[in-house]
């Protein structure tokens, strides 16, 4: 398996703008993670699905922020209108089982300008 | 919900010294425990695990120990290389429930 695939690596787009980043967790992973990392808050849970449901969003900023999980197989992250705030690495993660560790991703590097 | 402290925030030590970062949890109904080493421009990778009917688990030099008790559970590095620098993670989870992390460890290692 080539592991928990993110896209795009990078992102600059202008404040305002709709960003979507993408993911496509291990096969046969029953849950997924959405990250964001920053220097001054570390790695955040933004939400979780587990069976391409979501459990809990709790960690998402605000109405800005939507993900979605439409099958097993991808999740989407999508911020609109996006601001300089979002700026971050955002990981996504999966993992199978209930006591079994999370397969990170390379990251996507948000930068809104 | 789960809430993990990780100390300390920065640690430096001389190639060859031990390394010891530290971490509490809140929710007593946590049961794995995950450390995480984070590269320059990667994803954190796992390097190490324990879980709750276990309290010491050693890889070569890598080691973790766990408290229930008192809700603690710690990383020891022994033998420090250069290549050992790298940001640490502790993480806690309960069940097919979220994982939540700890702030991390910046690890320096000087040759």
């Amino acid at each position: 398996d080539a592991g928990v695939i993110q896209s795009p690596r990078h992102e600059v787009t202008e404040m305002g703008q709709e960003v979507t980043l993408r993911c496509k967790p291990i096969s046969g992973h029953n849950s997924l993670f959405w990250y964001r990392q920053t220097m001054m808050r570390g790695l955040e849970l933004l939400i979780y699905f587990n069976n391409n449901v979501p459990i809990d969003d709790s960690g998402m900023p605000e109405d800005r922020f939507s993900a979605k999980m439409p099958n097993a197989s991808f999740s989407t992250l999508k911020i609109q209108p996006s601001e300089p705030r979002d700026s971050a690495v955002y990981f996504c993660a999966s993992s199978s089982g209930h006591i079994t560790e999370a397969f990170f991703g390379q990251g996507t590097r948000l930068t809104v300008v | 919900g789960e809430n993990v402290e990780q100390h300390p925030s920065t640690l430096s030590v001389q190639e060859g010294d031990s390394a010891v970062i530290k971490c509490t949890y809140s929710d007593s109904a946590s049961n794995y425990f995950p450390w995480y080493k984070q590269e320059l421009g990667k994803g954190p990778q796992l390097i190490i695990d324990i879980r709750s009917n276990v309290g010491e688990k050693k890889d070569q030099r890598i080691a973790v120990t766990l408290n229930k008790t008192a809700k603690h559970f710690s990383l020891h590095i022994t033998e420090t290389q250069p290549e050992d620098s790298a940001v640490y993670f502790c993480a806690a989870k309960e069940g097919n429930n979220d994982m939540r992390f700890g702030a991390g460890t910046r690890l320096t290692v000087k040759p």
